[in-house]
């Protein structure tokens, strides 16, 4: 069946160090891509998308691109704040309506 | 503002003591969801609605219930918790035709 596989956690940076986050995926056909992200005490809430091959979804300075050839939607920012310290949870869908399938999350700390 | 409301967001309770925890959200979307989340396993998907008295299974509906009498309410019944179904629960929504799901704030179980 489909699934997403992201790397474990916790991952601990300095303020202003690089992230990844890695994340692969497995499905039938040509899912769309997610990453969402939990603040402590809160839901889960949509940061970016990919919908197609070679896309590049960005927000908020994160930036991810769905490579089909590796069935990869790695998190990258280039400078990451205090303020990012939270739960990323990699996820696609295989249409719009249809199932999200979540990976099981990986927790960022930045310490100041 | 859009929004999905749980209540409550904390309960204490004992084994076997019926309990139902609500979801509401004021965006009109067709697309209702429970999940749960557990360390180490990441979300897990316990029932869903495509629109009103439209519920299905999710991946582990065991031991909950759930009724969509109104679009806009959603409510999971514990008819007889037990202490493995101490978690965190989400509801979450999506309109038709969209990739995002909406999260609320979580309701943490404990089932003693």
């Amino acid at each position: 069946g489909n699934s997403v596989t992201q790397m474990e956690g916790p991952v601990t940076l300095s303020e202003e160090a690089f992230l990844t986050i890695n994340c692969t995926y497995t499905a039938t056909g040509y899912p769309s891509l997610f990453w969402y992200v939990q603040y402590p005490g809160e839901g889960l809430q949509l940061l970016l998308k990919a919908t197609k091959a070679d896309d590049k979804g960005s927000n908020k300075g994160f930036e991810a691109t769905y490579r089909k050839e590796t069935t990869s939607f790695h998190l990258e920012k280039g400078s990451v704040q205090v303020s990012d310290s939270a739960v990323y949870f990699c996820a696609l869908s295989m249409n719009r309506d249809d199932k999200i399938i979540f990976g099981k999350g990986t927790r960022l700390h930045i310490l100041p | 503002e859009a929004q999905v409301t749980q209540n409550p967001r904390y309960l204490i309770t004992v084994t076997g003591k019926k309990l139902t925890v609500t979801c509401s959200q004021n965006m009109n979307h067709e697309y209702m969801s429970w999940y749960r989340q557990d360390p180490g396993l990441g979300l897990r998907q316990i029932y869903y609605s495509m629109n009103v008295e439209v519920t299905d299974k999710g991946d582990v509906p065991e031991g909950y219930k759930v009724s969509r009498k109104e679009k806009r309410n959603f409510p999971l019944i514990l008819e007889s918790p037990s202490p493995n179904q101490t978690s965190l629960y989400f509801c979450a929504t999506q309109t038709q035709g969209s990739y995002e799901q909406y999260f609320g704030p979580g309701t943490r179980l404990t089932v003693t």
